[in-house]
């Protein structure tokens, strides 16, 4: 099926530890984004790409990294994980203009000790 | 500062009944608003949305209601169902924006 897909769905880190978030889509859209959502905080923007080649920082982009890869794939780097990184991540893509919403993907669980 | 605010962490409706979920904002170049819907353990899904030349946007059970003089909009849902039970986002954004900017949530539970 059409779609964002992110892996892994579940991590759990070592403080200290690096991984990458992946997320891949479909649907040759042009903008893709990693948010973060936290109890109470509701979806805050990390990073967001809005074409190929391009990226800029949200809302809490500390401690993370992001790589547009090409027009389909957009990753999410923790260089040294924190406690505070624990999280539900969700990517998601968009085709021109955001007044058409989103499409997200299913999330990557991470829990860092 | 939050920009979209989604007061209610939770709310509970009996089935069958109207479910009011609110939002308020601050950002006065927002022109556009969007419901997203989440089940645990799935990314959030588009609902409806509204454009800020209306005051109203109907879709079903589903309707958006916004009062641009008080920054503030609501979705309702007649009759509620036990499947309407989720997380509902508020978003917002403004013409030439690259992103969407989103509540906190509210937890929304039918009742049997």
């Amino acid at each position: 099926n059409a779609g964002v897909t992110q892996t892994p769905k579940f991590q759990v880190l070592k403080t200290g530890q690096s991984m990458t978030l992946q997320c891949a889509q479909d649907m040759n859209h042009n903008s893709m984004y990693w948010y973060r959502q936290d109890p109470g905080m509701g979806l805050r923007l990390i990073y967001y790409s809005a074409s190929e080649g391009t990226t800029d920082k949200g809302e809490v982009p500390n401690g993370y990294n992001v790589s547009r890869l090409n027009k389909r794939e957009f990753s999410l780097r923790l260089e040294s994980a924190a406690p505070s990184q624990t999280s539900v991540y969700f990517c998601a893509s968009n085709a021109d203009g955001v007044h058409y919403g989103y499409t997200f993907g299913s999330g990557t669980r991470l829990t860092v000790v | 500062d939050q920009q979209v605010k989604q007061n209610s962490p939770s709310l509970s409706v009996q089935e069958g009944r109207i479910s009011i979920l609110n939002c308020d904002y601050t950002n006065s170049m927002f022109d556009y608003f969007l419901w997203y819907k989440k089940y645990p353990a799935e990314g959030p899904t588009f609902l409806i949305s509204i454009s800020s030349i209306k005051d109203k946007n109907e879709d079903g059970r589903f309707t958006v209601f916004l009062n641009k003089s008080a920054k503030h909009l609501s979705l309702h849902i007649v009759p509620s169902q036990p499947g309407d039970s989720a997380v509902y986002f508020c978003a917002a954004t403004h013409q030439g924006a690259q992103k969407l900017v989103f509540g906190q949530g509210t937890r929304l539970t039918i009742n049997p």
